[in-house]
């Protein structure tokens, strides 16, 4: 079946620094990936749409120079978390659209 | 505008007893509605979905939900609870006719005790 993966899969940063997080569709092509933010014991949230090719449409709150997403090919989206801070600590989940969302596993960020 | 309301956030269970997670929705249009578990520290996987097609939708691992538009639900159900099913359950509601805006619900954490 359709498999998504996320890289890394736990990550630790110190505060102000960059962290980049992988979302791959391992076995199909996907022209759509989203990016959610879940946090403790909530619901996933999205923050945005990455279309390969284009840029990303951002949810509404959602700081676009803070997370940077890159769709640079059909198999592969990047989300990049800029000058981090402790408040961006969080789950940050991919899922890649291919009739229905098919969701990675996951990738923690801890920012210290 | 399109949204869920999970009605418990934790649900205990023994194990060979029914289980019960209730979901309600709100959608303008005709909706799409789903359920996906999550195990923890893993990524979402899908349960079922209803789609305008038949009102009783099974899925994997035992579990069924019925789409009720009189009352707005769309419950999930299992006859039998097993260990391996306690996880965060989440119902989502999408009326763009694609998977591709998805609302999730606040999420309901199943316990399954012996």
């Amino acid at each position: 079946g359709a498999v998504v993966s996320q890289h890394p899969s736990w990550v630790i940063c110190k505060s102000g620094t960059s962290v980049k997080i992988e979302c791959r569709s391992l076995d199909f092509q996907a022209t759509t990936m989203f990016w959610y933010r879940q946090f403790p014991k909530q619901s996933l949230m999205l923050m945005a749409t990455s279309n390969e090719g284009s840029k990303a449409t951002y949810e509404q709150g959602v700081e676009k120079d803070k997370f940077l997403i890159n769709h640079a090919s059909l198999t592969l989206s990047t989300l990049t978390v800029t000058s981090a801070h402790p408040e961006d600590s969080s789950f940050y989940i991919c899922s890649a659209l291919a009739y229905e969302q098919y969701f990675g596993p996951g990738t923690r960020l801890t920012v210290t | 505008a399109q949204s869920v309301t999970q009605l418990d956030s934790h649900v205990s269970v023994s194990e060979g007893t029914p289980v019960l997670l209730r979901c309600n929705y709100s959608s303008s249009y005709s909706p799409s509605l789903f359920w996906y578990v999550q195990h923890p520290n893993k990524g979402l996987q899908l349960l079922l979905k209803y789609t305008s097609a038949a009102t009783l939708v099974k899925g994997i691992n035992g579990f069924e939900a019925e789409f009720k538009k009189s009352e707005t639900s769309f419950h999930l159900t299992k006859p039998s609870a097993h260990m391996s099913d306690a996880a965060e359950y989440f119902c989502v509601v999408t009326d763009t006719g694609t998977a591709s805006k998805l609302t999730f619900g606040t999420g309901t954490r199943l316990q399954v005790t012996l």
